[in-house]
Formats: C-alpha cells, structure tokens, sequence
C-alpha cells in the first residue's frame, strides 16, 4: 500500500485557490489517488479521485504529475466552508477498497 | 434521501460492556467499512465486508466484532477487550472496488 505524505496545515485567502500537495512516491500502477476532506467532528466527505489524468468536477480540479509520485489538489475559489482537514489516500486497486488515511491537512481559509 | 446513518451520535461506555454501533445504508453498496478515529489523526480500518455473511479484519481488529446479516447493516461491537475505545467511529460503504466511499456522520464513544 502506498504511503501518502502531506503538509500538516496550510492557509488560503478567501475567494484564492487552495493548492494542496501530496507525496505519494511508492505508488503502485493500479492504485486510484483519492482526495477527502473532512469537517470537524463529521464525517469525511469525497472530493475527487484519478489514476493517471488530470480530473476537475464542480468541487475542484486533481493534477497529477506524469510520474504519478505526487498529486495536488486545487479548490479553484476557496470559501471559509472548505476549512477542513484534506486527506489524500492511495487506494489499493483490487482486493478491498481500503482506503488508507494519513493525517492529512489542515486547510484554514483566512477572511 | 439516500446515504449511511449511524447511532447513536454519543456513546457511553462503563468498564466491562459491551456495547453495539450501528451503521444502515440504502445505497445498495455491497462493500461496507468500519473505521477509528483518534483526535488528531487520520483513519484505521477495524473491518470490511464486501458481501454479505462475509467480513474480513482490517488493520486494528483486536477488541472488535461484526456481522454483515443484511446487506445494508453493518453492526459494530466494542467489546470489553477493547481496552481504549474512546474514539470517533466512523462507517463507511462503497460499490466495490475503485469506487467512491461515503460516509457515515459518525458515533462518539466515551468511556465512563
């Protein structure tokens, strides 16, 4: 299982895009990258997920790089609602879905 | 509305019970997931079930038990061999693999 490594916290301005990074070197070629975030006390929400291309849906965009060692998520505008902690996961392709959570990143967006 | 709920939202633990955490969903997925969160940090798998009548250990079973009877039940256990069950429990289930996992809102477990 790949291991994932991310900042601890990070601040954004509200209304400037969030550019959350994530090392996942030991990534293997059948694993998704997944990215959630999670609200205090509820919870984790999905955002987006990829394997090898660029990905965007109505909540953000999901850039990895052509070596697939490292992501980076971006929230385009971000609002004080996306304060959240931004977990990225390699999940394992294949046997059980797991999704293997690290301790993530605390994003505080400013006003 | 279709989604995973889990009660209650606070649990109260005395030493010595046990004590049952539910999870139901109506998304038809057949996979489903039981995870522990200490503050602070991210999630730990406890146990799968990816169909019903079957159940796998994840990675901190120790202390735990389920059963997958239904398909859209998925019970947890914390039993008196648990000897730190203070935690946030979170459930989860998904299509299978590949696909998204959703989320329950979670239970809060506190020992008395």
């Amino acid at each position: 299982d790949a291991k994932t490594t991310q900042p601890p916290s990070m601040d954004c301005a509200e209304g400037r895009a969030a550019n959350l990074p994530c090392n996942h070197s030991t990534i293997s070629g059948n694993e998704y990258v997944y990215w959630y975030r999670q609200i205090h006390s509820q919870g984790p929400q999905y955002i987006i997920h990829g394997l090898k291309n660029n990905e965007t849906n109505e909540m953000a965009s999901l850039i990895i790089t052509e070596d697939r060692k490292s992501s980076t998520l971006i929230l385009p505008h971000a609002t004080l609602r996306d304060t959240a902690v931004y977990y990225c996961t390699a999940e394992r392709g294949g046997a059980t879905n797991k999704l293997i959570f690290g301790t993530g990143t605390l994003l505080a967006v400013q006003p | 509305d279709g989604g995973i709920t889990q009660s209650p939202k606070y649990l109260f633990r005395k030493e010595g019970q046990n004590v049952t955490l539910s999870c139901e969903q109506n998304l038809n997925h057949d996979a489903m997931y039981w995870y522990r969160q200490d503050p602070g940090q991210g999630l730990r798998l406890i146990y799968y079930s990816q169909i019903v009548n079957d159940f796998q250990k994840g990675d901190i079973a120790e202390g735990y038990s389920v059963s997958r009877e239904k398909k859209e039940s998925f019970p947890l256990t914390v039993t008196s061999a648990q000897k730190n069950p203070t935690a946030f429990y979170l459930c989860a289930s998904t299509t299978g693999v590949g696909e998204t996992q959703y989320f329950g809102p979670g239970t809060r477990l506190l020992v008395l």
